[in-house]
């Protein structure tokens, strides 16, 4: 089956410790795409991708890292230097190619910082 | 990317047709009109789009206002299963990163 994987469902730290969330897809997508969502908010933008070897911060990068170093792969890395990391983690992928284009999204991890 | 506004919550009792507006007053003439919906604890997930013309797919039917500063998502029989948050966004291009509003909460009710 076609898709993008994310894992684990549900990961749980302490403060203080770096986290790296997976994401991996099978689309052959050349784009990749990281988002926050808070309860009850819409998602927000952290890194995106459009090509291997290349990443653009989004709106709330700041205490986030992330690399590109397959098409396939788009990890991201909550750091202690994210203040309020716990939320879920929505990882999307999309063909970069023409205007119209549909992003497809994997399941989502949930991050809870103790 | 123009901003659109969106009521909060909406019922529609089941099988009859949901209509969810979105306003985007400030719609630029290249720019698209997508939607998407969420399902509680899920990813997102593509409905439609459309840039001036009414469309339709096996979801939903997109119908975009003459003027373009507004559009309505009809689902025609909807379903317990199609409650859900549903997503307007405009925007230039459907490769770029999207921005989303708190978008309207549908509650399909028995």
């Amino acid at each position: 089956d076609g898709g993008i994987t994310q894992s684990p469902k549900y990961l749980f730290r302490k403060e203080g410790q770096n986290v790296t969330l997976s994401c991996e897809q099978n689309l052959n997508h050349d784009a990749m795409y990281w988002y926050r969502q808070d309860p009850g908010q819409g998602l927000r933008l952290i890194y995106y991708s459009q090509i291997v070897n290349d990443f653009q911060k989004g709106d709330i990068a700041e205490g986030y890292s992330v690399s590109r170093e397959k098409k396939e792969s788009f990890p991201l890395t909550v750091t202690s230097a994210q203040k309020n990391p716990t939320a879920f983690y929505l990882c999307a992928s999309s063909i970069p190619s023409g205007r119209e284009s549909e992003q497809f999204f994997g399941p989502g991890t949930r991050l809870t910082v103790l | 990317d123009a901003k659109t506004t969106q009521p909060p919550s909406m019922d529609c009792a089941e099988g009859r047709a949901a209509n969810l507006p979105c306003n985007h007053s400030t719609i630029s003439g290249n720019e698209y009109v997508y939607w998407y919906r969420q399902i509680h604890s899920q990813g997102p997930q593509y409905i439609i789009h459309g840039l001036k013309n009414n469309e339709t797919n096996e979801m939903a039917s997109l119908i975009i206002t003459e003027d373009r500063k507004s559009s309505t998502l009809i689902l025609p029989h909807a379903t317990l299963r199609d409650t859900a948050v549903y997503y307007c966004i405009a925007l230039n291009s459907g490769n770029t990163p999207l921005v989303f509003g708190k978008g309207t909460r549908l509650s399909v009710i028995a």
